[in-house]
Order: C-alpha cells, then structure tokens, then sequence
C-alpha cells in the first residue's frame, strides 16, 4: 500500500523554469512532510520540511505549499538551474514516531 | 561533522548467498535506521534502532533479513539467503534522539546487486 502518491514520475524543464512536484496522502496521523533531494550515488538529502498547520514554506528558492483539507502539498522550484537536476522525494512522518514514508520519486532534469 | 559511513559502497553476489553491509552512525545519534531503495522507488524502511534497542522491524523480512546494533553505535545488516528481488541501494540513516524525524542524515548507501 503506497501512503505518499508522488507525481510526476519525471519532469524536463528549461533553465529558470519553476518545476512543481505533487504528493497526496491518506493517513490524517501523518504530522510532519519533508522533501529530500537526492543525487546519483549518494543518500537522500533533506531540502526542506513543513508541519500541516502552516500552508506554505519558503527556503531560498525552494516551497513547500500544503493543502490540509485535500491532502495534499507540492514543491516549487523558483528560478530552476541545471545543478537542481536531481530525483526529489516526498515523505510523510507518522505522528508519534520517527518513521518516514516516502514517495517513489521525480526525475527532474532543468537544461541549460 | 562527519557523515554516515557505510560499507562496501558495491556488492554482486549470486542469489542464495549471503551477504552483509556495514553503517557508522554521525557521532552522538542515538536513532539508526536501514532503508532499501529499489530502482524506481523511494526508501522503505527496514528497521529502526535506539541506541541498541529495536523500534521498528514491522517491514524487516524476518525469514532472511537480521540486524543487530551492538553498544548502539555501529550496526550490520545482512542477508542470508539472497534473493533476486534483494537487489536495491541500501540506506543507513542516523538521527540525534527526540528529533522526530528532523535530523534524519542518509550514508550513500550499498547498491547490492544479486545475480
């Protein structure tokens, strides 16, 4: 049973395009939404995280935007470089515990 | 500050052998945890350890899979008979106690091929 759907499975963009990545889940228990950026060969890196009772966060050129009463929250890539190229995943906390539930991931490729 | 270790950053082995990886925890994180990353998907979570205590093994295939966190720094997770589906990265994470979640830092993994 997939808990985090993720959506695109892969996206191109264009230098200085804002990519946006969708998650959507179920568990009303879940209390804590990162996203991690990984590159190949290397682990998962933590990019930024959002609790449910905010609707947006802003790092840099990276936000989160969640929508509580759907279910759902996404990313946003402002001002997308080719370094950004990476698989990004969604993941959700279950509350009262350390265990991150992830989704399958995007692809996202920015070209030059 | 150092990251998480892990070794061997690659294995091949053939199916119903066994096979072993080793993860070095950031220095002072009470919370280990090894997640397999199949092609294609995200982590899914194996086993989670306190200090040396077991948190969560719900997902750990029991039958083949063990892990053990001896004085709760380093840990092993091995494998005894390999299967094909086995093949996948293998995460370590490690997180300070009581952090939820927040301070989760992955090694590079061990990418185990069986063949």
């Amino acid at each position: 049973q997939q808990q985090v759907k993720q959506s695109p499975q892969s996206l191109i963009v264009q230098k200085g395009g804002i990519p946006i990545i969708n998650c959507a889940y179920e568990n009303t228990a879940f209390d804590y939404f990162p996203w991690y950026q990984q590159f190949p060969g290397k682990g998962p890196a933590l990019l930024i995280a959002i609790r449910p009772d905010v609707s947006e966060k802003k790092e840099g050129r990276f936000t989160i935007s969640f929508n509580k009463s759907a279910k759902q929250f996404s990313l946003h890539i402002m001002d997308s470089q080719p370094g950004d190229s990476a698989t990004y995943f969604c993941a959700a906390r279950q509350g009262g515990s350390e265990k991150l539930v992830f989704g399958k991931g995007t692809k996202l490729t920015v070209n030059p | 500050e150092a990251g998480v270790a892990q070794s061997p950053r690659y294995k091949i082995i053939e199916k119903r052998q066994s096979v072993a990886f080793w993860c070095n925890p950031i220095s002072g994180h009470a919370t280990l945890y090894w997640y397999q990353q199949i092609l294609g998907q995200g982590p899914k979570l194996l086993i989670q350890f306190q200090n040396n205590g077991v948190v969560d093994d719900s997902q750990l295939p029991k039958d083949r899979f063990s892990a053990e966190r001896l004085k709760g720094v380093d840990s092993t997770l091995k494998i005894q008979p390999a299967k094909l589906e086995d093949s996948a990265v293998y995460l370590c994470a490690s997180s300070l106690l009581g952090t939820g979640g927040y301070g989760y830092t992955f090694g590079s993994g061990t990418r185990l091929t069986v063949v």
